[in-house]
């Protein structure tokens, strides 16, 4: 099945500043990416996603950025805010595979000091 | 808004104990999934459904039991609990036809 790889796995960063979180691939049929945020106690809520015909999203300050040959995609937070603070969750599924299912990443924990 | 409900938000149980776990969503036509979210292993898949009657296992599904004779329920039943099944719950939910998969609130089980 697909692999799922997410780097770093703590990121800490000035409020302000830009923080960027990356995630590898196995699968090459893997056509589907989207991007969760958790917050404590709470569950996953997709902030963004992307799909392998596109190689780039942008929603406000949050951007995606995908490179199917190298089998890799990465989420941009520009001036972050404190209540970007959260685990992020990268993840990855094929149309093809069964009831799209998602493979997860094992998350980012990233903390924006004010 | 995806209406998807899972309760108890918290239970404390005992090993060898029997415990179920309830998810319930207000769409007629979606998948539903259970992952187990634990430190250093992120989301894990346990179960999932196409339809009533239609499950299959994930990546853990060992030591859990699902059933789904309602399209809107798709309970998770430990049937003899283990401490190693202490972990944060989720249900999720997707329409079908779509990629998008949303979360539940979540259940935080703790087996002593």
């Amino acid at each position: 099945g697909e692999n799922v790889e997410q780097h770093p796995s703590t990121l800490s960063v000035q409020e302000g500043d830009s923080a960027v979180i990356k995630c590898t691939y196995s699968d090459s049929a893997s056509n589907y990416f989207p991007w969760y945020k958790q917050e404590l106690g709470k569950g996953p809520q997709l902030i963004i996603d992307i799909r392998s015909n596109v190689g780039e999203k942008k929603d406000q300050r949050i951007a995606v950025t995908l490179n199917k040959t190298a089998k890799h995609f990465s989420l941009h937070i520009t001036e972050t805010q404190p209540e970007d603070s959260a685990v992020y969750f990268c993840a990855a599924s094929s149309r093809g595979s069964t009831l799209g299912r998602l493979y997860f990443g094992r998350g980012t924990q990233l903390t924006v000091w004010p | 808004d995806a209406g998807i409900t899972q309760s108890p938000r918290y239970k404390i149980t005992e090993t060898g104990r029997q415990v179920t776990l309830m998810c319930h969503q207000t769409w007629s036509h979606s998948y539903m999934f259970w992952y187990r979210q634990d430190l250093g292993h992120g989301l894990r898949l346990i179960y999932y459904s196409a339809a009533a009657d239609i499950t299959d296992k994930g990546e853990v599904p060992d030591g859990y039991v699902v059933s789904r004779s309602k399209t809107e329920n798709f309970p998770l039943t430990l049937e003899s609990a283990t401490r190693s099944q202490t972990s944060v719950y989720f249900c999720a939910i997707t329409s079908v036809g779509t990629d998008t998969q949303y979360f539940g609130p979540g259940t935080r089980l703790t087996v002593l």
